[in-house]
């Protein structure tokens, strides 16, 4: 089956801190890879996305993804948060063939402490 | 340029009325696709489009919700004699279609209450 999973519901940082934000999924083959972030009353906007070749992506704000294809992970970090980073975080994947069709990790919700 | 829009940005229907969603994806983007948000269950995937032909629409939930494309635009969601447990954000989005490392980019949604 395929599915994506993201172990914690629910983080607290404090403003400066460092920030992991794990994701692990099941799927036949390499999928593609996404994070996107929900602010509250904003849309969703992607962050990084990896399709292939570097397994250490860079993405907007700060954000930064590594791929590791033994542990089917691509957990999101960021060295030091941000206030404004405060939102929910979708791990996704999608196939690679013409149906791109995207699966939904449940998310994390992310909350900055000043 | 324009991004991917929706309207209604609310509804406010009665359980058993039909409703419309719309969907005005970015112009010259081929695929589309719908989503569901929904408190509990995460985002889900409805249903895709390439041109005006739905090749996927394995994630509509059941007989009452069907989709169309004209024009290889814009799109039209509806949801038939509709439940309370169709409450959510319906959510739309487009990219190119073609092959590579592309995008999808999604539109602000519409929020469905269903009372």
């Amino acid at each position: 089956a395929q599915s994506v999973t993201q172990p914690d519901i629910h983080i607290t940082v404090s403003e400066g801190a460092s920030l992991e934000l794990r994701c692990n999924y099941s799927y036949g083959a390499t999928p593609y890879l996404f994070w996107y972030v929900q602010s509250p009353g904003q849309g969703l906007q992607l962050l990084l996305k990896y399709f292939s070749g570097d397994t250490l992506v860079q993405g907007i704000k700060g954000f930064e993804a590594e791929f590791k294809r033994s542990q089917s992970s691509f957990n999101l970090r960021k060295p030091s948060v941000h206030w404004s980073d405060a939102a929910e975080y979708f791990c996704v994947i999608s196939g690679t063939g013409n149906n791109r069709k995207l699966i939904w990790g449940l998310g994390t919700s992310l909350a900055v402490n000043p | 340029g324009a991004g991917v829009s929706q309207s209604p940005s609310n509804k406010v229907t009665e359980k058993g009325k039909d409703v419309e969603l719309r969907c005005d994806p970015i112009s010259g983007h081929t695929a589309l696709y719908w989503y569901r948000q929904s408190l509990g269950q995460g985002l889900e995937f409805l249903i895709y489009f390439q041109g005006n032909s739905a090749p996927d629409k394995s994630g509509l939930p059941s007989d009452r919700f069907s989709a169309e494309r004209t024009g290889g635009s814009v799109s039209t969601l509806t949801i038939q004699r509709t439940q309370q447990e169709d409450s959510a954000v319906y959510l739309c989005a487009s990219s190119l279609g073609g092959q590579g490392a592309e995008t999808q980019y999604f539109g602000p949604g519409t929020r469905l209450l269903v009372l």
